[in-house]
C-alpha cells in the first residue's frame, strides 16, 4: 500500500506563474512533512518541511500547506522560474520511526 | 563543503554476480540510510544505521546486506543480484536523536544496471 501519493506525474507551468504540487497521505500517525527537489544526476536536496501542529511554512517562494483533515498538502511556488524544473518529492515521517515515505514524485517544467 | 558521497555513480553487473555500492559522509551523522529507487517511483527505505544499530526494513530481501564500519562509511551489498535489482541506490544521511526526525542529505545515486 501507498502511503503517500502524488497523483499528478508531471506539472507545466509558465514562468512566473505559480506551481502547486499536491499530496496525499493516509496514515495518520505521520506528524513531520518535506518536500525535496530533484535534478538529473543528482540526489534530492531539502526545500522546506512543515510539522503536523502547523497549516501552513513558508520559505522565500516556497510555501507549504498542510490540511490534516483531508491528509492533503500542497508546495506553491510563486513566482515559478525555468530553474524550479525539475522532480519534487512529497515525504512524510512520524515521531517514533524517524523513517520516510516518499511519493514517487512529480516532474515540473517551468517553461519561459 | 561537507556532502554525501557514492561510489560509482554508474555500475555495471552481471545476473548473480555479486556487487557493492559505496557511501560516505563529511556531515559527521548518527544515521545512514540505503534506498532503491526505480523509474518513475518513490525511493524505497532498504534500512538504516541509527550509530551502529542497523535496522532492516521488513520487505528487504536477504538478498541485501549492509555494513557501517565506522561512522563516515556505509556499504550496500548485494549478494546475488537479479533482473530486478536494477534500479539507481540511494544513500542518505541524518542528524537525529532517537524519536525525533529532521531532513535527510542524500548522495547523488548509484545507478546499477544487471546484465
Amino acid at each position: 500500500d501507498q502511503q503517500v501519493k502524488q497523483n499528478s506525474p508531471s506539472l507545466s507551468v509558465q514562468e512566473g506563474r505559480i506551481s502547486i504540487l499536491n499530496c496525499d497521505y493516509t496514515n495518520s500517525m505521520f506528524d513531520y512533512f518535506l518536500w525535496y527537489k530533484k535534478y538529473p544526476a543528482e540526489g534530492p536536496t531539502f526545500l522546506i518541511s512543515i510539522s503536523s501542529i502547523k497549516d501552513k511554512n513558508e520559505d522565500g517562494r516556497f510555501t507549504v500547506f498542510l490540511n490534516k483533515s483531508a491528509k492533503h498538502l500542497s508546495l506553491h511556488i510563486v513566482p515559478s522560474q525555468p530553474g524550479d524544473s525539475a522532480v519534487y518529492f512529497c515525504a512524510a515521517s512520524s515521531s517514533n520511526t524517524g523513517k520516510l515515505i516518499f511519493g514517487q514524485g512529480t516532474t515540473l517544467q517551468v517553461k519561459p | 563543503d561537507a556532502m554525501v558521497i557514492q561510489n560509482p555513480r554508474y555500475q555495471v553487473t552481471q545476473f548473480g554476480k555479486p556487487v557493492t555500492l559505496s557511501c560516505s559522509q563529511t556531515l559527521n551523522h548518527n544515521v545512514m540510510y540505503w534506498y532503491q529507487q526505480k523509474s518513475s517511483q518513490a525511493p524505497k527505505l532498504l534500512f538504516h544505521y541509527y550509530d551502529k544499530d542497523f535496522n532492516n526494513e521488513a520487505d528487504t530481501p536477504d538478498n541485501f546486506q549492509s555494513r557501517r564500519p565506522n561512522t563516515s562509511f556505509c556499504f550496500l551489498d548485494i549478494r546475488s543480484p537479479g533482473l530486478g535489482d536494477a534500479a539507481m541506490y540511494l544513500c542518505a544521511t541524518s542528524s537525529i536523536p532517537r524519536g525525533d526526525y529532521n531532513e535527510q542529505f542524500f548522495g547523488p545515486g548509484t545507478r546499477l544496471t544487471v546484465l
